[in-house]
Formats: C-alpha cells, structure tokens, sequence
C-alpha cells in the first residue's frame, strides 16, 4: 500500500519567509509525528498529533514553528519567519497503534 | 531526560565479516526501543522493536537484542546492500492518554560500510 508521503521534496526558502510543508499518513492511522534531522544531529521530535488534537507539542523548538492536521488526515508544518538554524530534513511519521512509527521521505528545507 | 547513544559512529566491514553495532540508553519507562535503517536521501525504514529484557528479534542477516540497559544489533555476514545508517531509538510510557506515543528519542547513528 501507499506509504507516507511529504511534499515539497525540496524547499529553498530566503531568510525570513514563511513555510509549510505537508504530510499525508498511512491510510487509517490515526497517530502522526514531525521530526527534524539536522546534520550531524539525530533525529529531533518535534509535535505527536491523536486524531487532529496535538497533546504533545514540546519538541517545537520555538513560537514559530506550529503544526495542524484535518480530518485525522493530512497535516501542516508551519515555519514562521525562517531562519538559517532552520534548515534541516523535516520528517513525518504516521503510526496505527503508536509502538512502530513509519517514516516518510522528509522535506529538504534550505534558507538562504 | 530520555537518551540514547549509539556506537561506533561509523564501521567499515569486508563482506561477509560479522559484527554488532551499540545502543545503549536511559529512558523513564521504557515502553520500546526501535531499530531503524536510513538510506541516503531517504527516510528510516522500520525494522525492529524490542518490549522487554531478554527480547530477540531477527530479520535475514540482522538479529536485535535487548538488555536493560543496551541493546545490540548483529549483523551476520553481510552485504554490500546492507551499507546504511543504522538508527536506534526509544519511546517512554508516555503523560498523555494513558499510555504513550510520546516522540521517539533517537540515537546519532551508525554509519555502516559493508565493501564488496
């Protein structure tokens, strides 16, 4: 079946723009995840979504990183005011039963 | 604070020379530890998750196992299609919903080299 799929792939962005990048989950699963791997770092939690509620939003690293989704579907990541500490691989993850998390292919975020 | 640390950082092998890579963490609540492959370019593949102590789990050449403090993934004769980075990761009992499915704390990484 489909797997999770991000979209843009690429995104090069100048300083101080906004973003949004989108994840659309596994068909039926109800828990979805936002991550961040910088270089050299490990993968970074960011926001868990159940259902379309966020109940864990403590990885956001600041006020303008924000983070919806709909219809327990497809969600958004919204970078506000970018900055070049933002560049990064932003992951998403949709889970069925929240143990094994399935990746998708990441969005490339560059601001110059 | 949930951590996990991966070692070595990187491990070059001949083919068919058999070897474990490391993860050893501190988690509150352990409620799984996972193990993930990440191509370059690409996002992690899923391969293992360990519950308990004393869990193995195997899949073609990569067997993964669980202590209470560490975790070991073997790799057995490989491949030179098995070169990759190998991610382990931990989940705690979460505060939410009473059960979890707070993010995954994961480790840096072991960038596997496997030469034909």
């Amino acid at each position: 079946g489909a797997g999770v799929s991000q979209s843009p792939s690429n995104k090069v962005t100048e300083k101080g723009k906004d973003v949004e990048l989108r994840c659309d989950p596994i068909s039926g699963h109800t828990a979805l995840y936002w991550y961040r791997q910088s270089l050299g770092q490990g993968l970074e939690f960011l926001i868990y979504f159940q259902g379309n509620s966020a109940p864990d939003k403590s990885g956001l690293p600041s006020d303008r990183f924000s983070a919806e989704r709909t219809g327990g579907s497809v969600s958004t990541l919204t970078i506000q005011r970018t900055q070049q500490e933002d560049s990064a691989v932003y992951l998403c993850a949709s889970s069925p039963d929240r143990y094994e998390q399935y990746f998708g292919p990441g969005t490339r975020l560059t601001v110059t | 604070e949930d951590q996990v640390t991966q070692s070595p950082e990187a491990l070059r092998l001949q083919e068919g020379e058999s070897s474990s890579l490391n993860c050893s963490y501190t988690v509150s609540g352990l409620r799984g530890l996972f193990w993930y492959r990440q191509d370059p370019g690409k996002g992690p593949e899923f391969l293992f998750t360990l519950y308990s102590a004393g869990e193995e789990k195997e899949k073609e050449r990569l067997k993964a196992t669980l202590t209470k403090k560490e975790s070991f993934l073997h790799i057995t004769a490989p491949k030179p299609e098995d070169s990759a980075t190998y991610l382990c990761a931990v989940q705690a009992w979460g505060k939410y919903s009473g059960g979890g499915a707070d993010g995954l704390t994961f480790g840096k990484g072991t960038h596997l080299i496997i030469q034909p």
